[in-house]
């Protein structure tokens, strides 16, 4: 069963704005790891926030978490025309037997 | 290094036919897995072997068989293809000790269609 689920699933955004996607998530877990996937490729880690961790920055990218709510967002500031990709969250828990649970994803189209 | 390759990266198939996809690494990780991908559904795991000898059910195996062959490779069979098995399948490997959590590295995939 899907243990991530991600809004919105479609974003378009012009080059220069800022894009947030947000995931949710149903039972405790160690961490989270944001993925992207170029169209008619696999998929690329991006970044990962552990459950003890509320904000992580790499670059242009921001992941927050909220454990109360079990949410994540994933903030790309400045965005460029190939930041146009989907991009899917992954929860990794002790229940999970060490399997990653994947979101459904959310396609950004970023115009130039 | 060339990561996770995959093969083949298409195939069309007629339902009933059999065919094995085929999953190699070279990163000397010891967990593999196999996904599909089907449109607005995500990534689900049809199987995974956490080390090499060990093979588990994931979340939509039906149809499927599995077999790790060595360390480095880790097959996906399809014995009887059906339509409903139309898909995108990527493989996938990670381990634990590299990075201290479950970083997963991913195929180019293969895109399979049943007629």
């Amino acid at each position: 069963s899907q243990q991530g689920e991600e809004d919105p699933q479609a974003l378009s955004i012009q080059e220069g704005e800022n894009a947030t996607m947000n995931c949710s998530y149903k039972t405790s877990i160690n961490n989270l790891q944001w993925y992207r996937q170029n169209s008619g490729r696999g998929l690329v880690h991006l970044i990962l926030i552990r459950s003890n961790e509320r904000e992580k920055h790499s670059g242009r990218l921001r992941v927050t978490l909220d454990t109360s709510k079990k949410s994540s967002s994933l903030l790309i500031t400045a965005s460029r025309a190939a930041d146009t990709a989907s991009y899917f969250c992954a929860t990794d828990a002790d229940n999970q037997g060490g399997k990653l649970i994947f979101g459904q994803g959310t396609e950004l189209s970023v115009k130039p | 290094n060339a990561g996770v390759t995959q093969t083949p990266k298409f195939q069309v198939l007629k339902t009933g036919q059999s065919m094995t996809l085929q999953c190699a690494q070279d990163m000397n990780h010891n967990s593999m897995y196999w996904y599909r991908q089907d449109p607005g559904m995500g990534l689900r795991l049809i199987y995974y072997s956490a080390s090499e000898g060990t093979t588990d059910k994931g979340e939509v195996p039906n149809g499927y068989n599995v077999s790790r062959l060595n360390k480095r490779e880790f097959s996906l069979r399809l014995e009887s293809a059906a339509p409903s098995q139309t898909s995108v399948y990527f493989c996938a490997s990670s381990d634990v000790r590299d990075r201290g959590y479950n970083e997963q590295f991913f195929g180019p995939g293969t895109r399979l269609t049943v007629l």
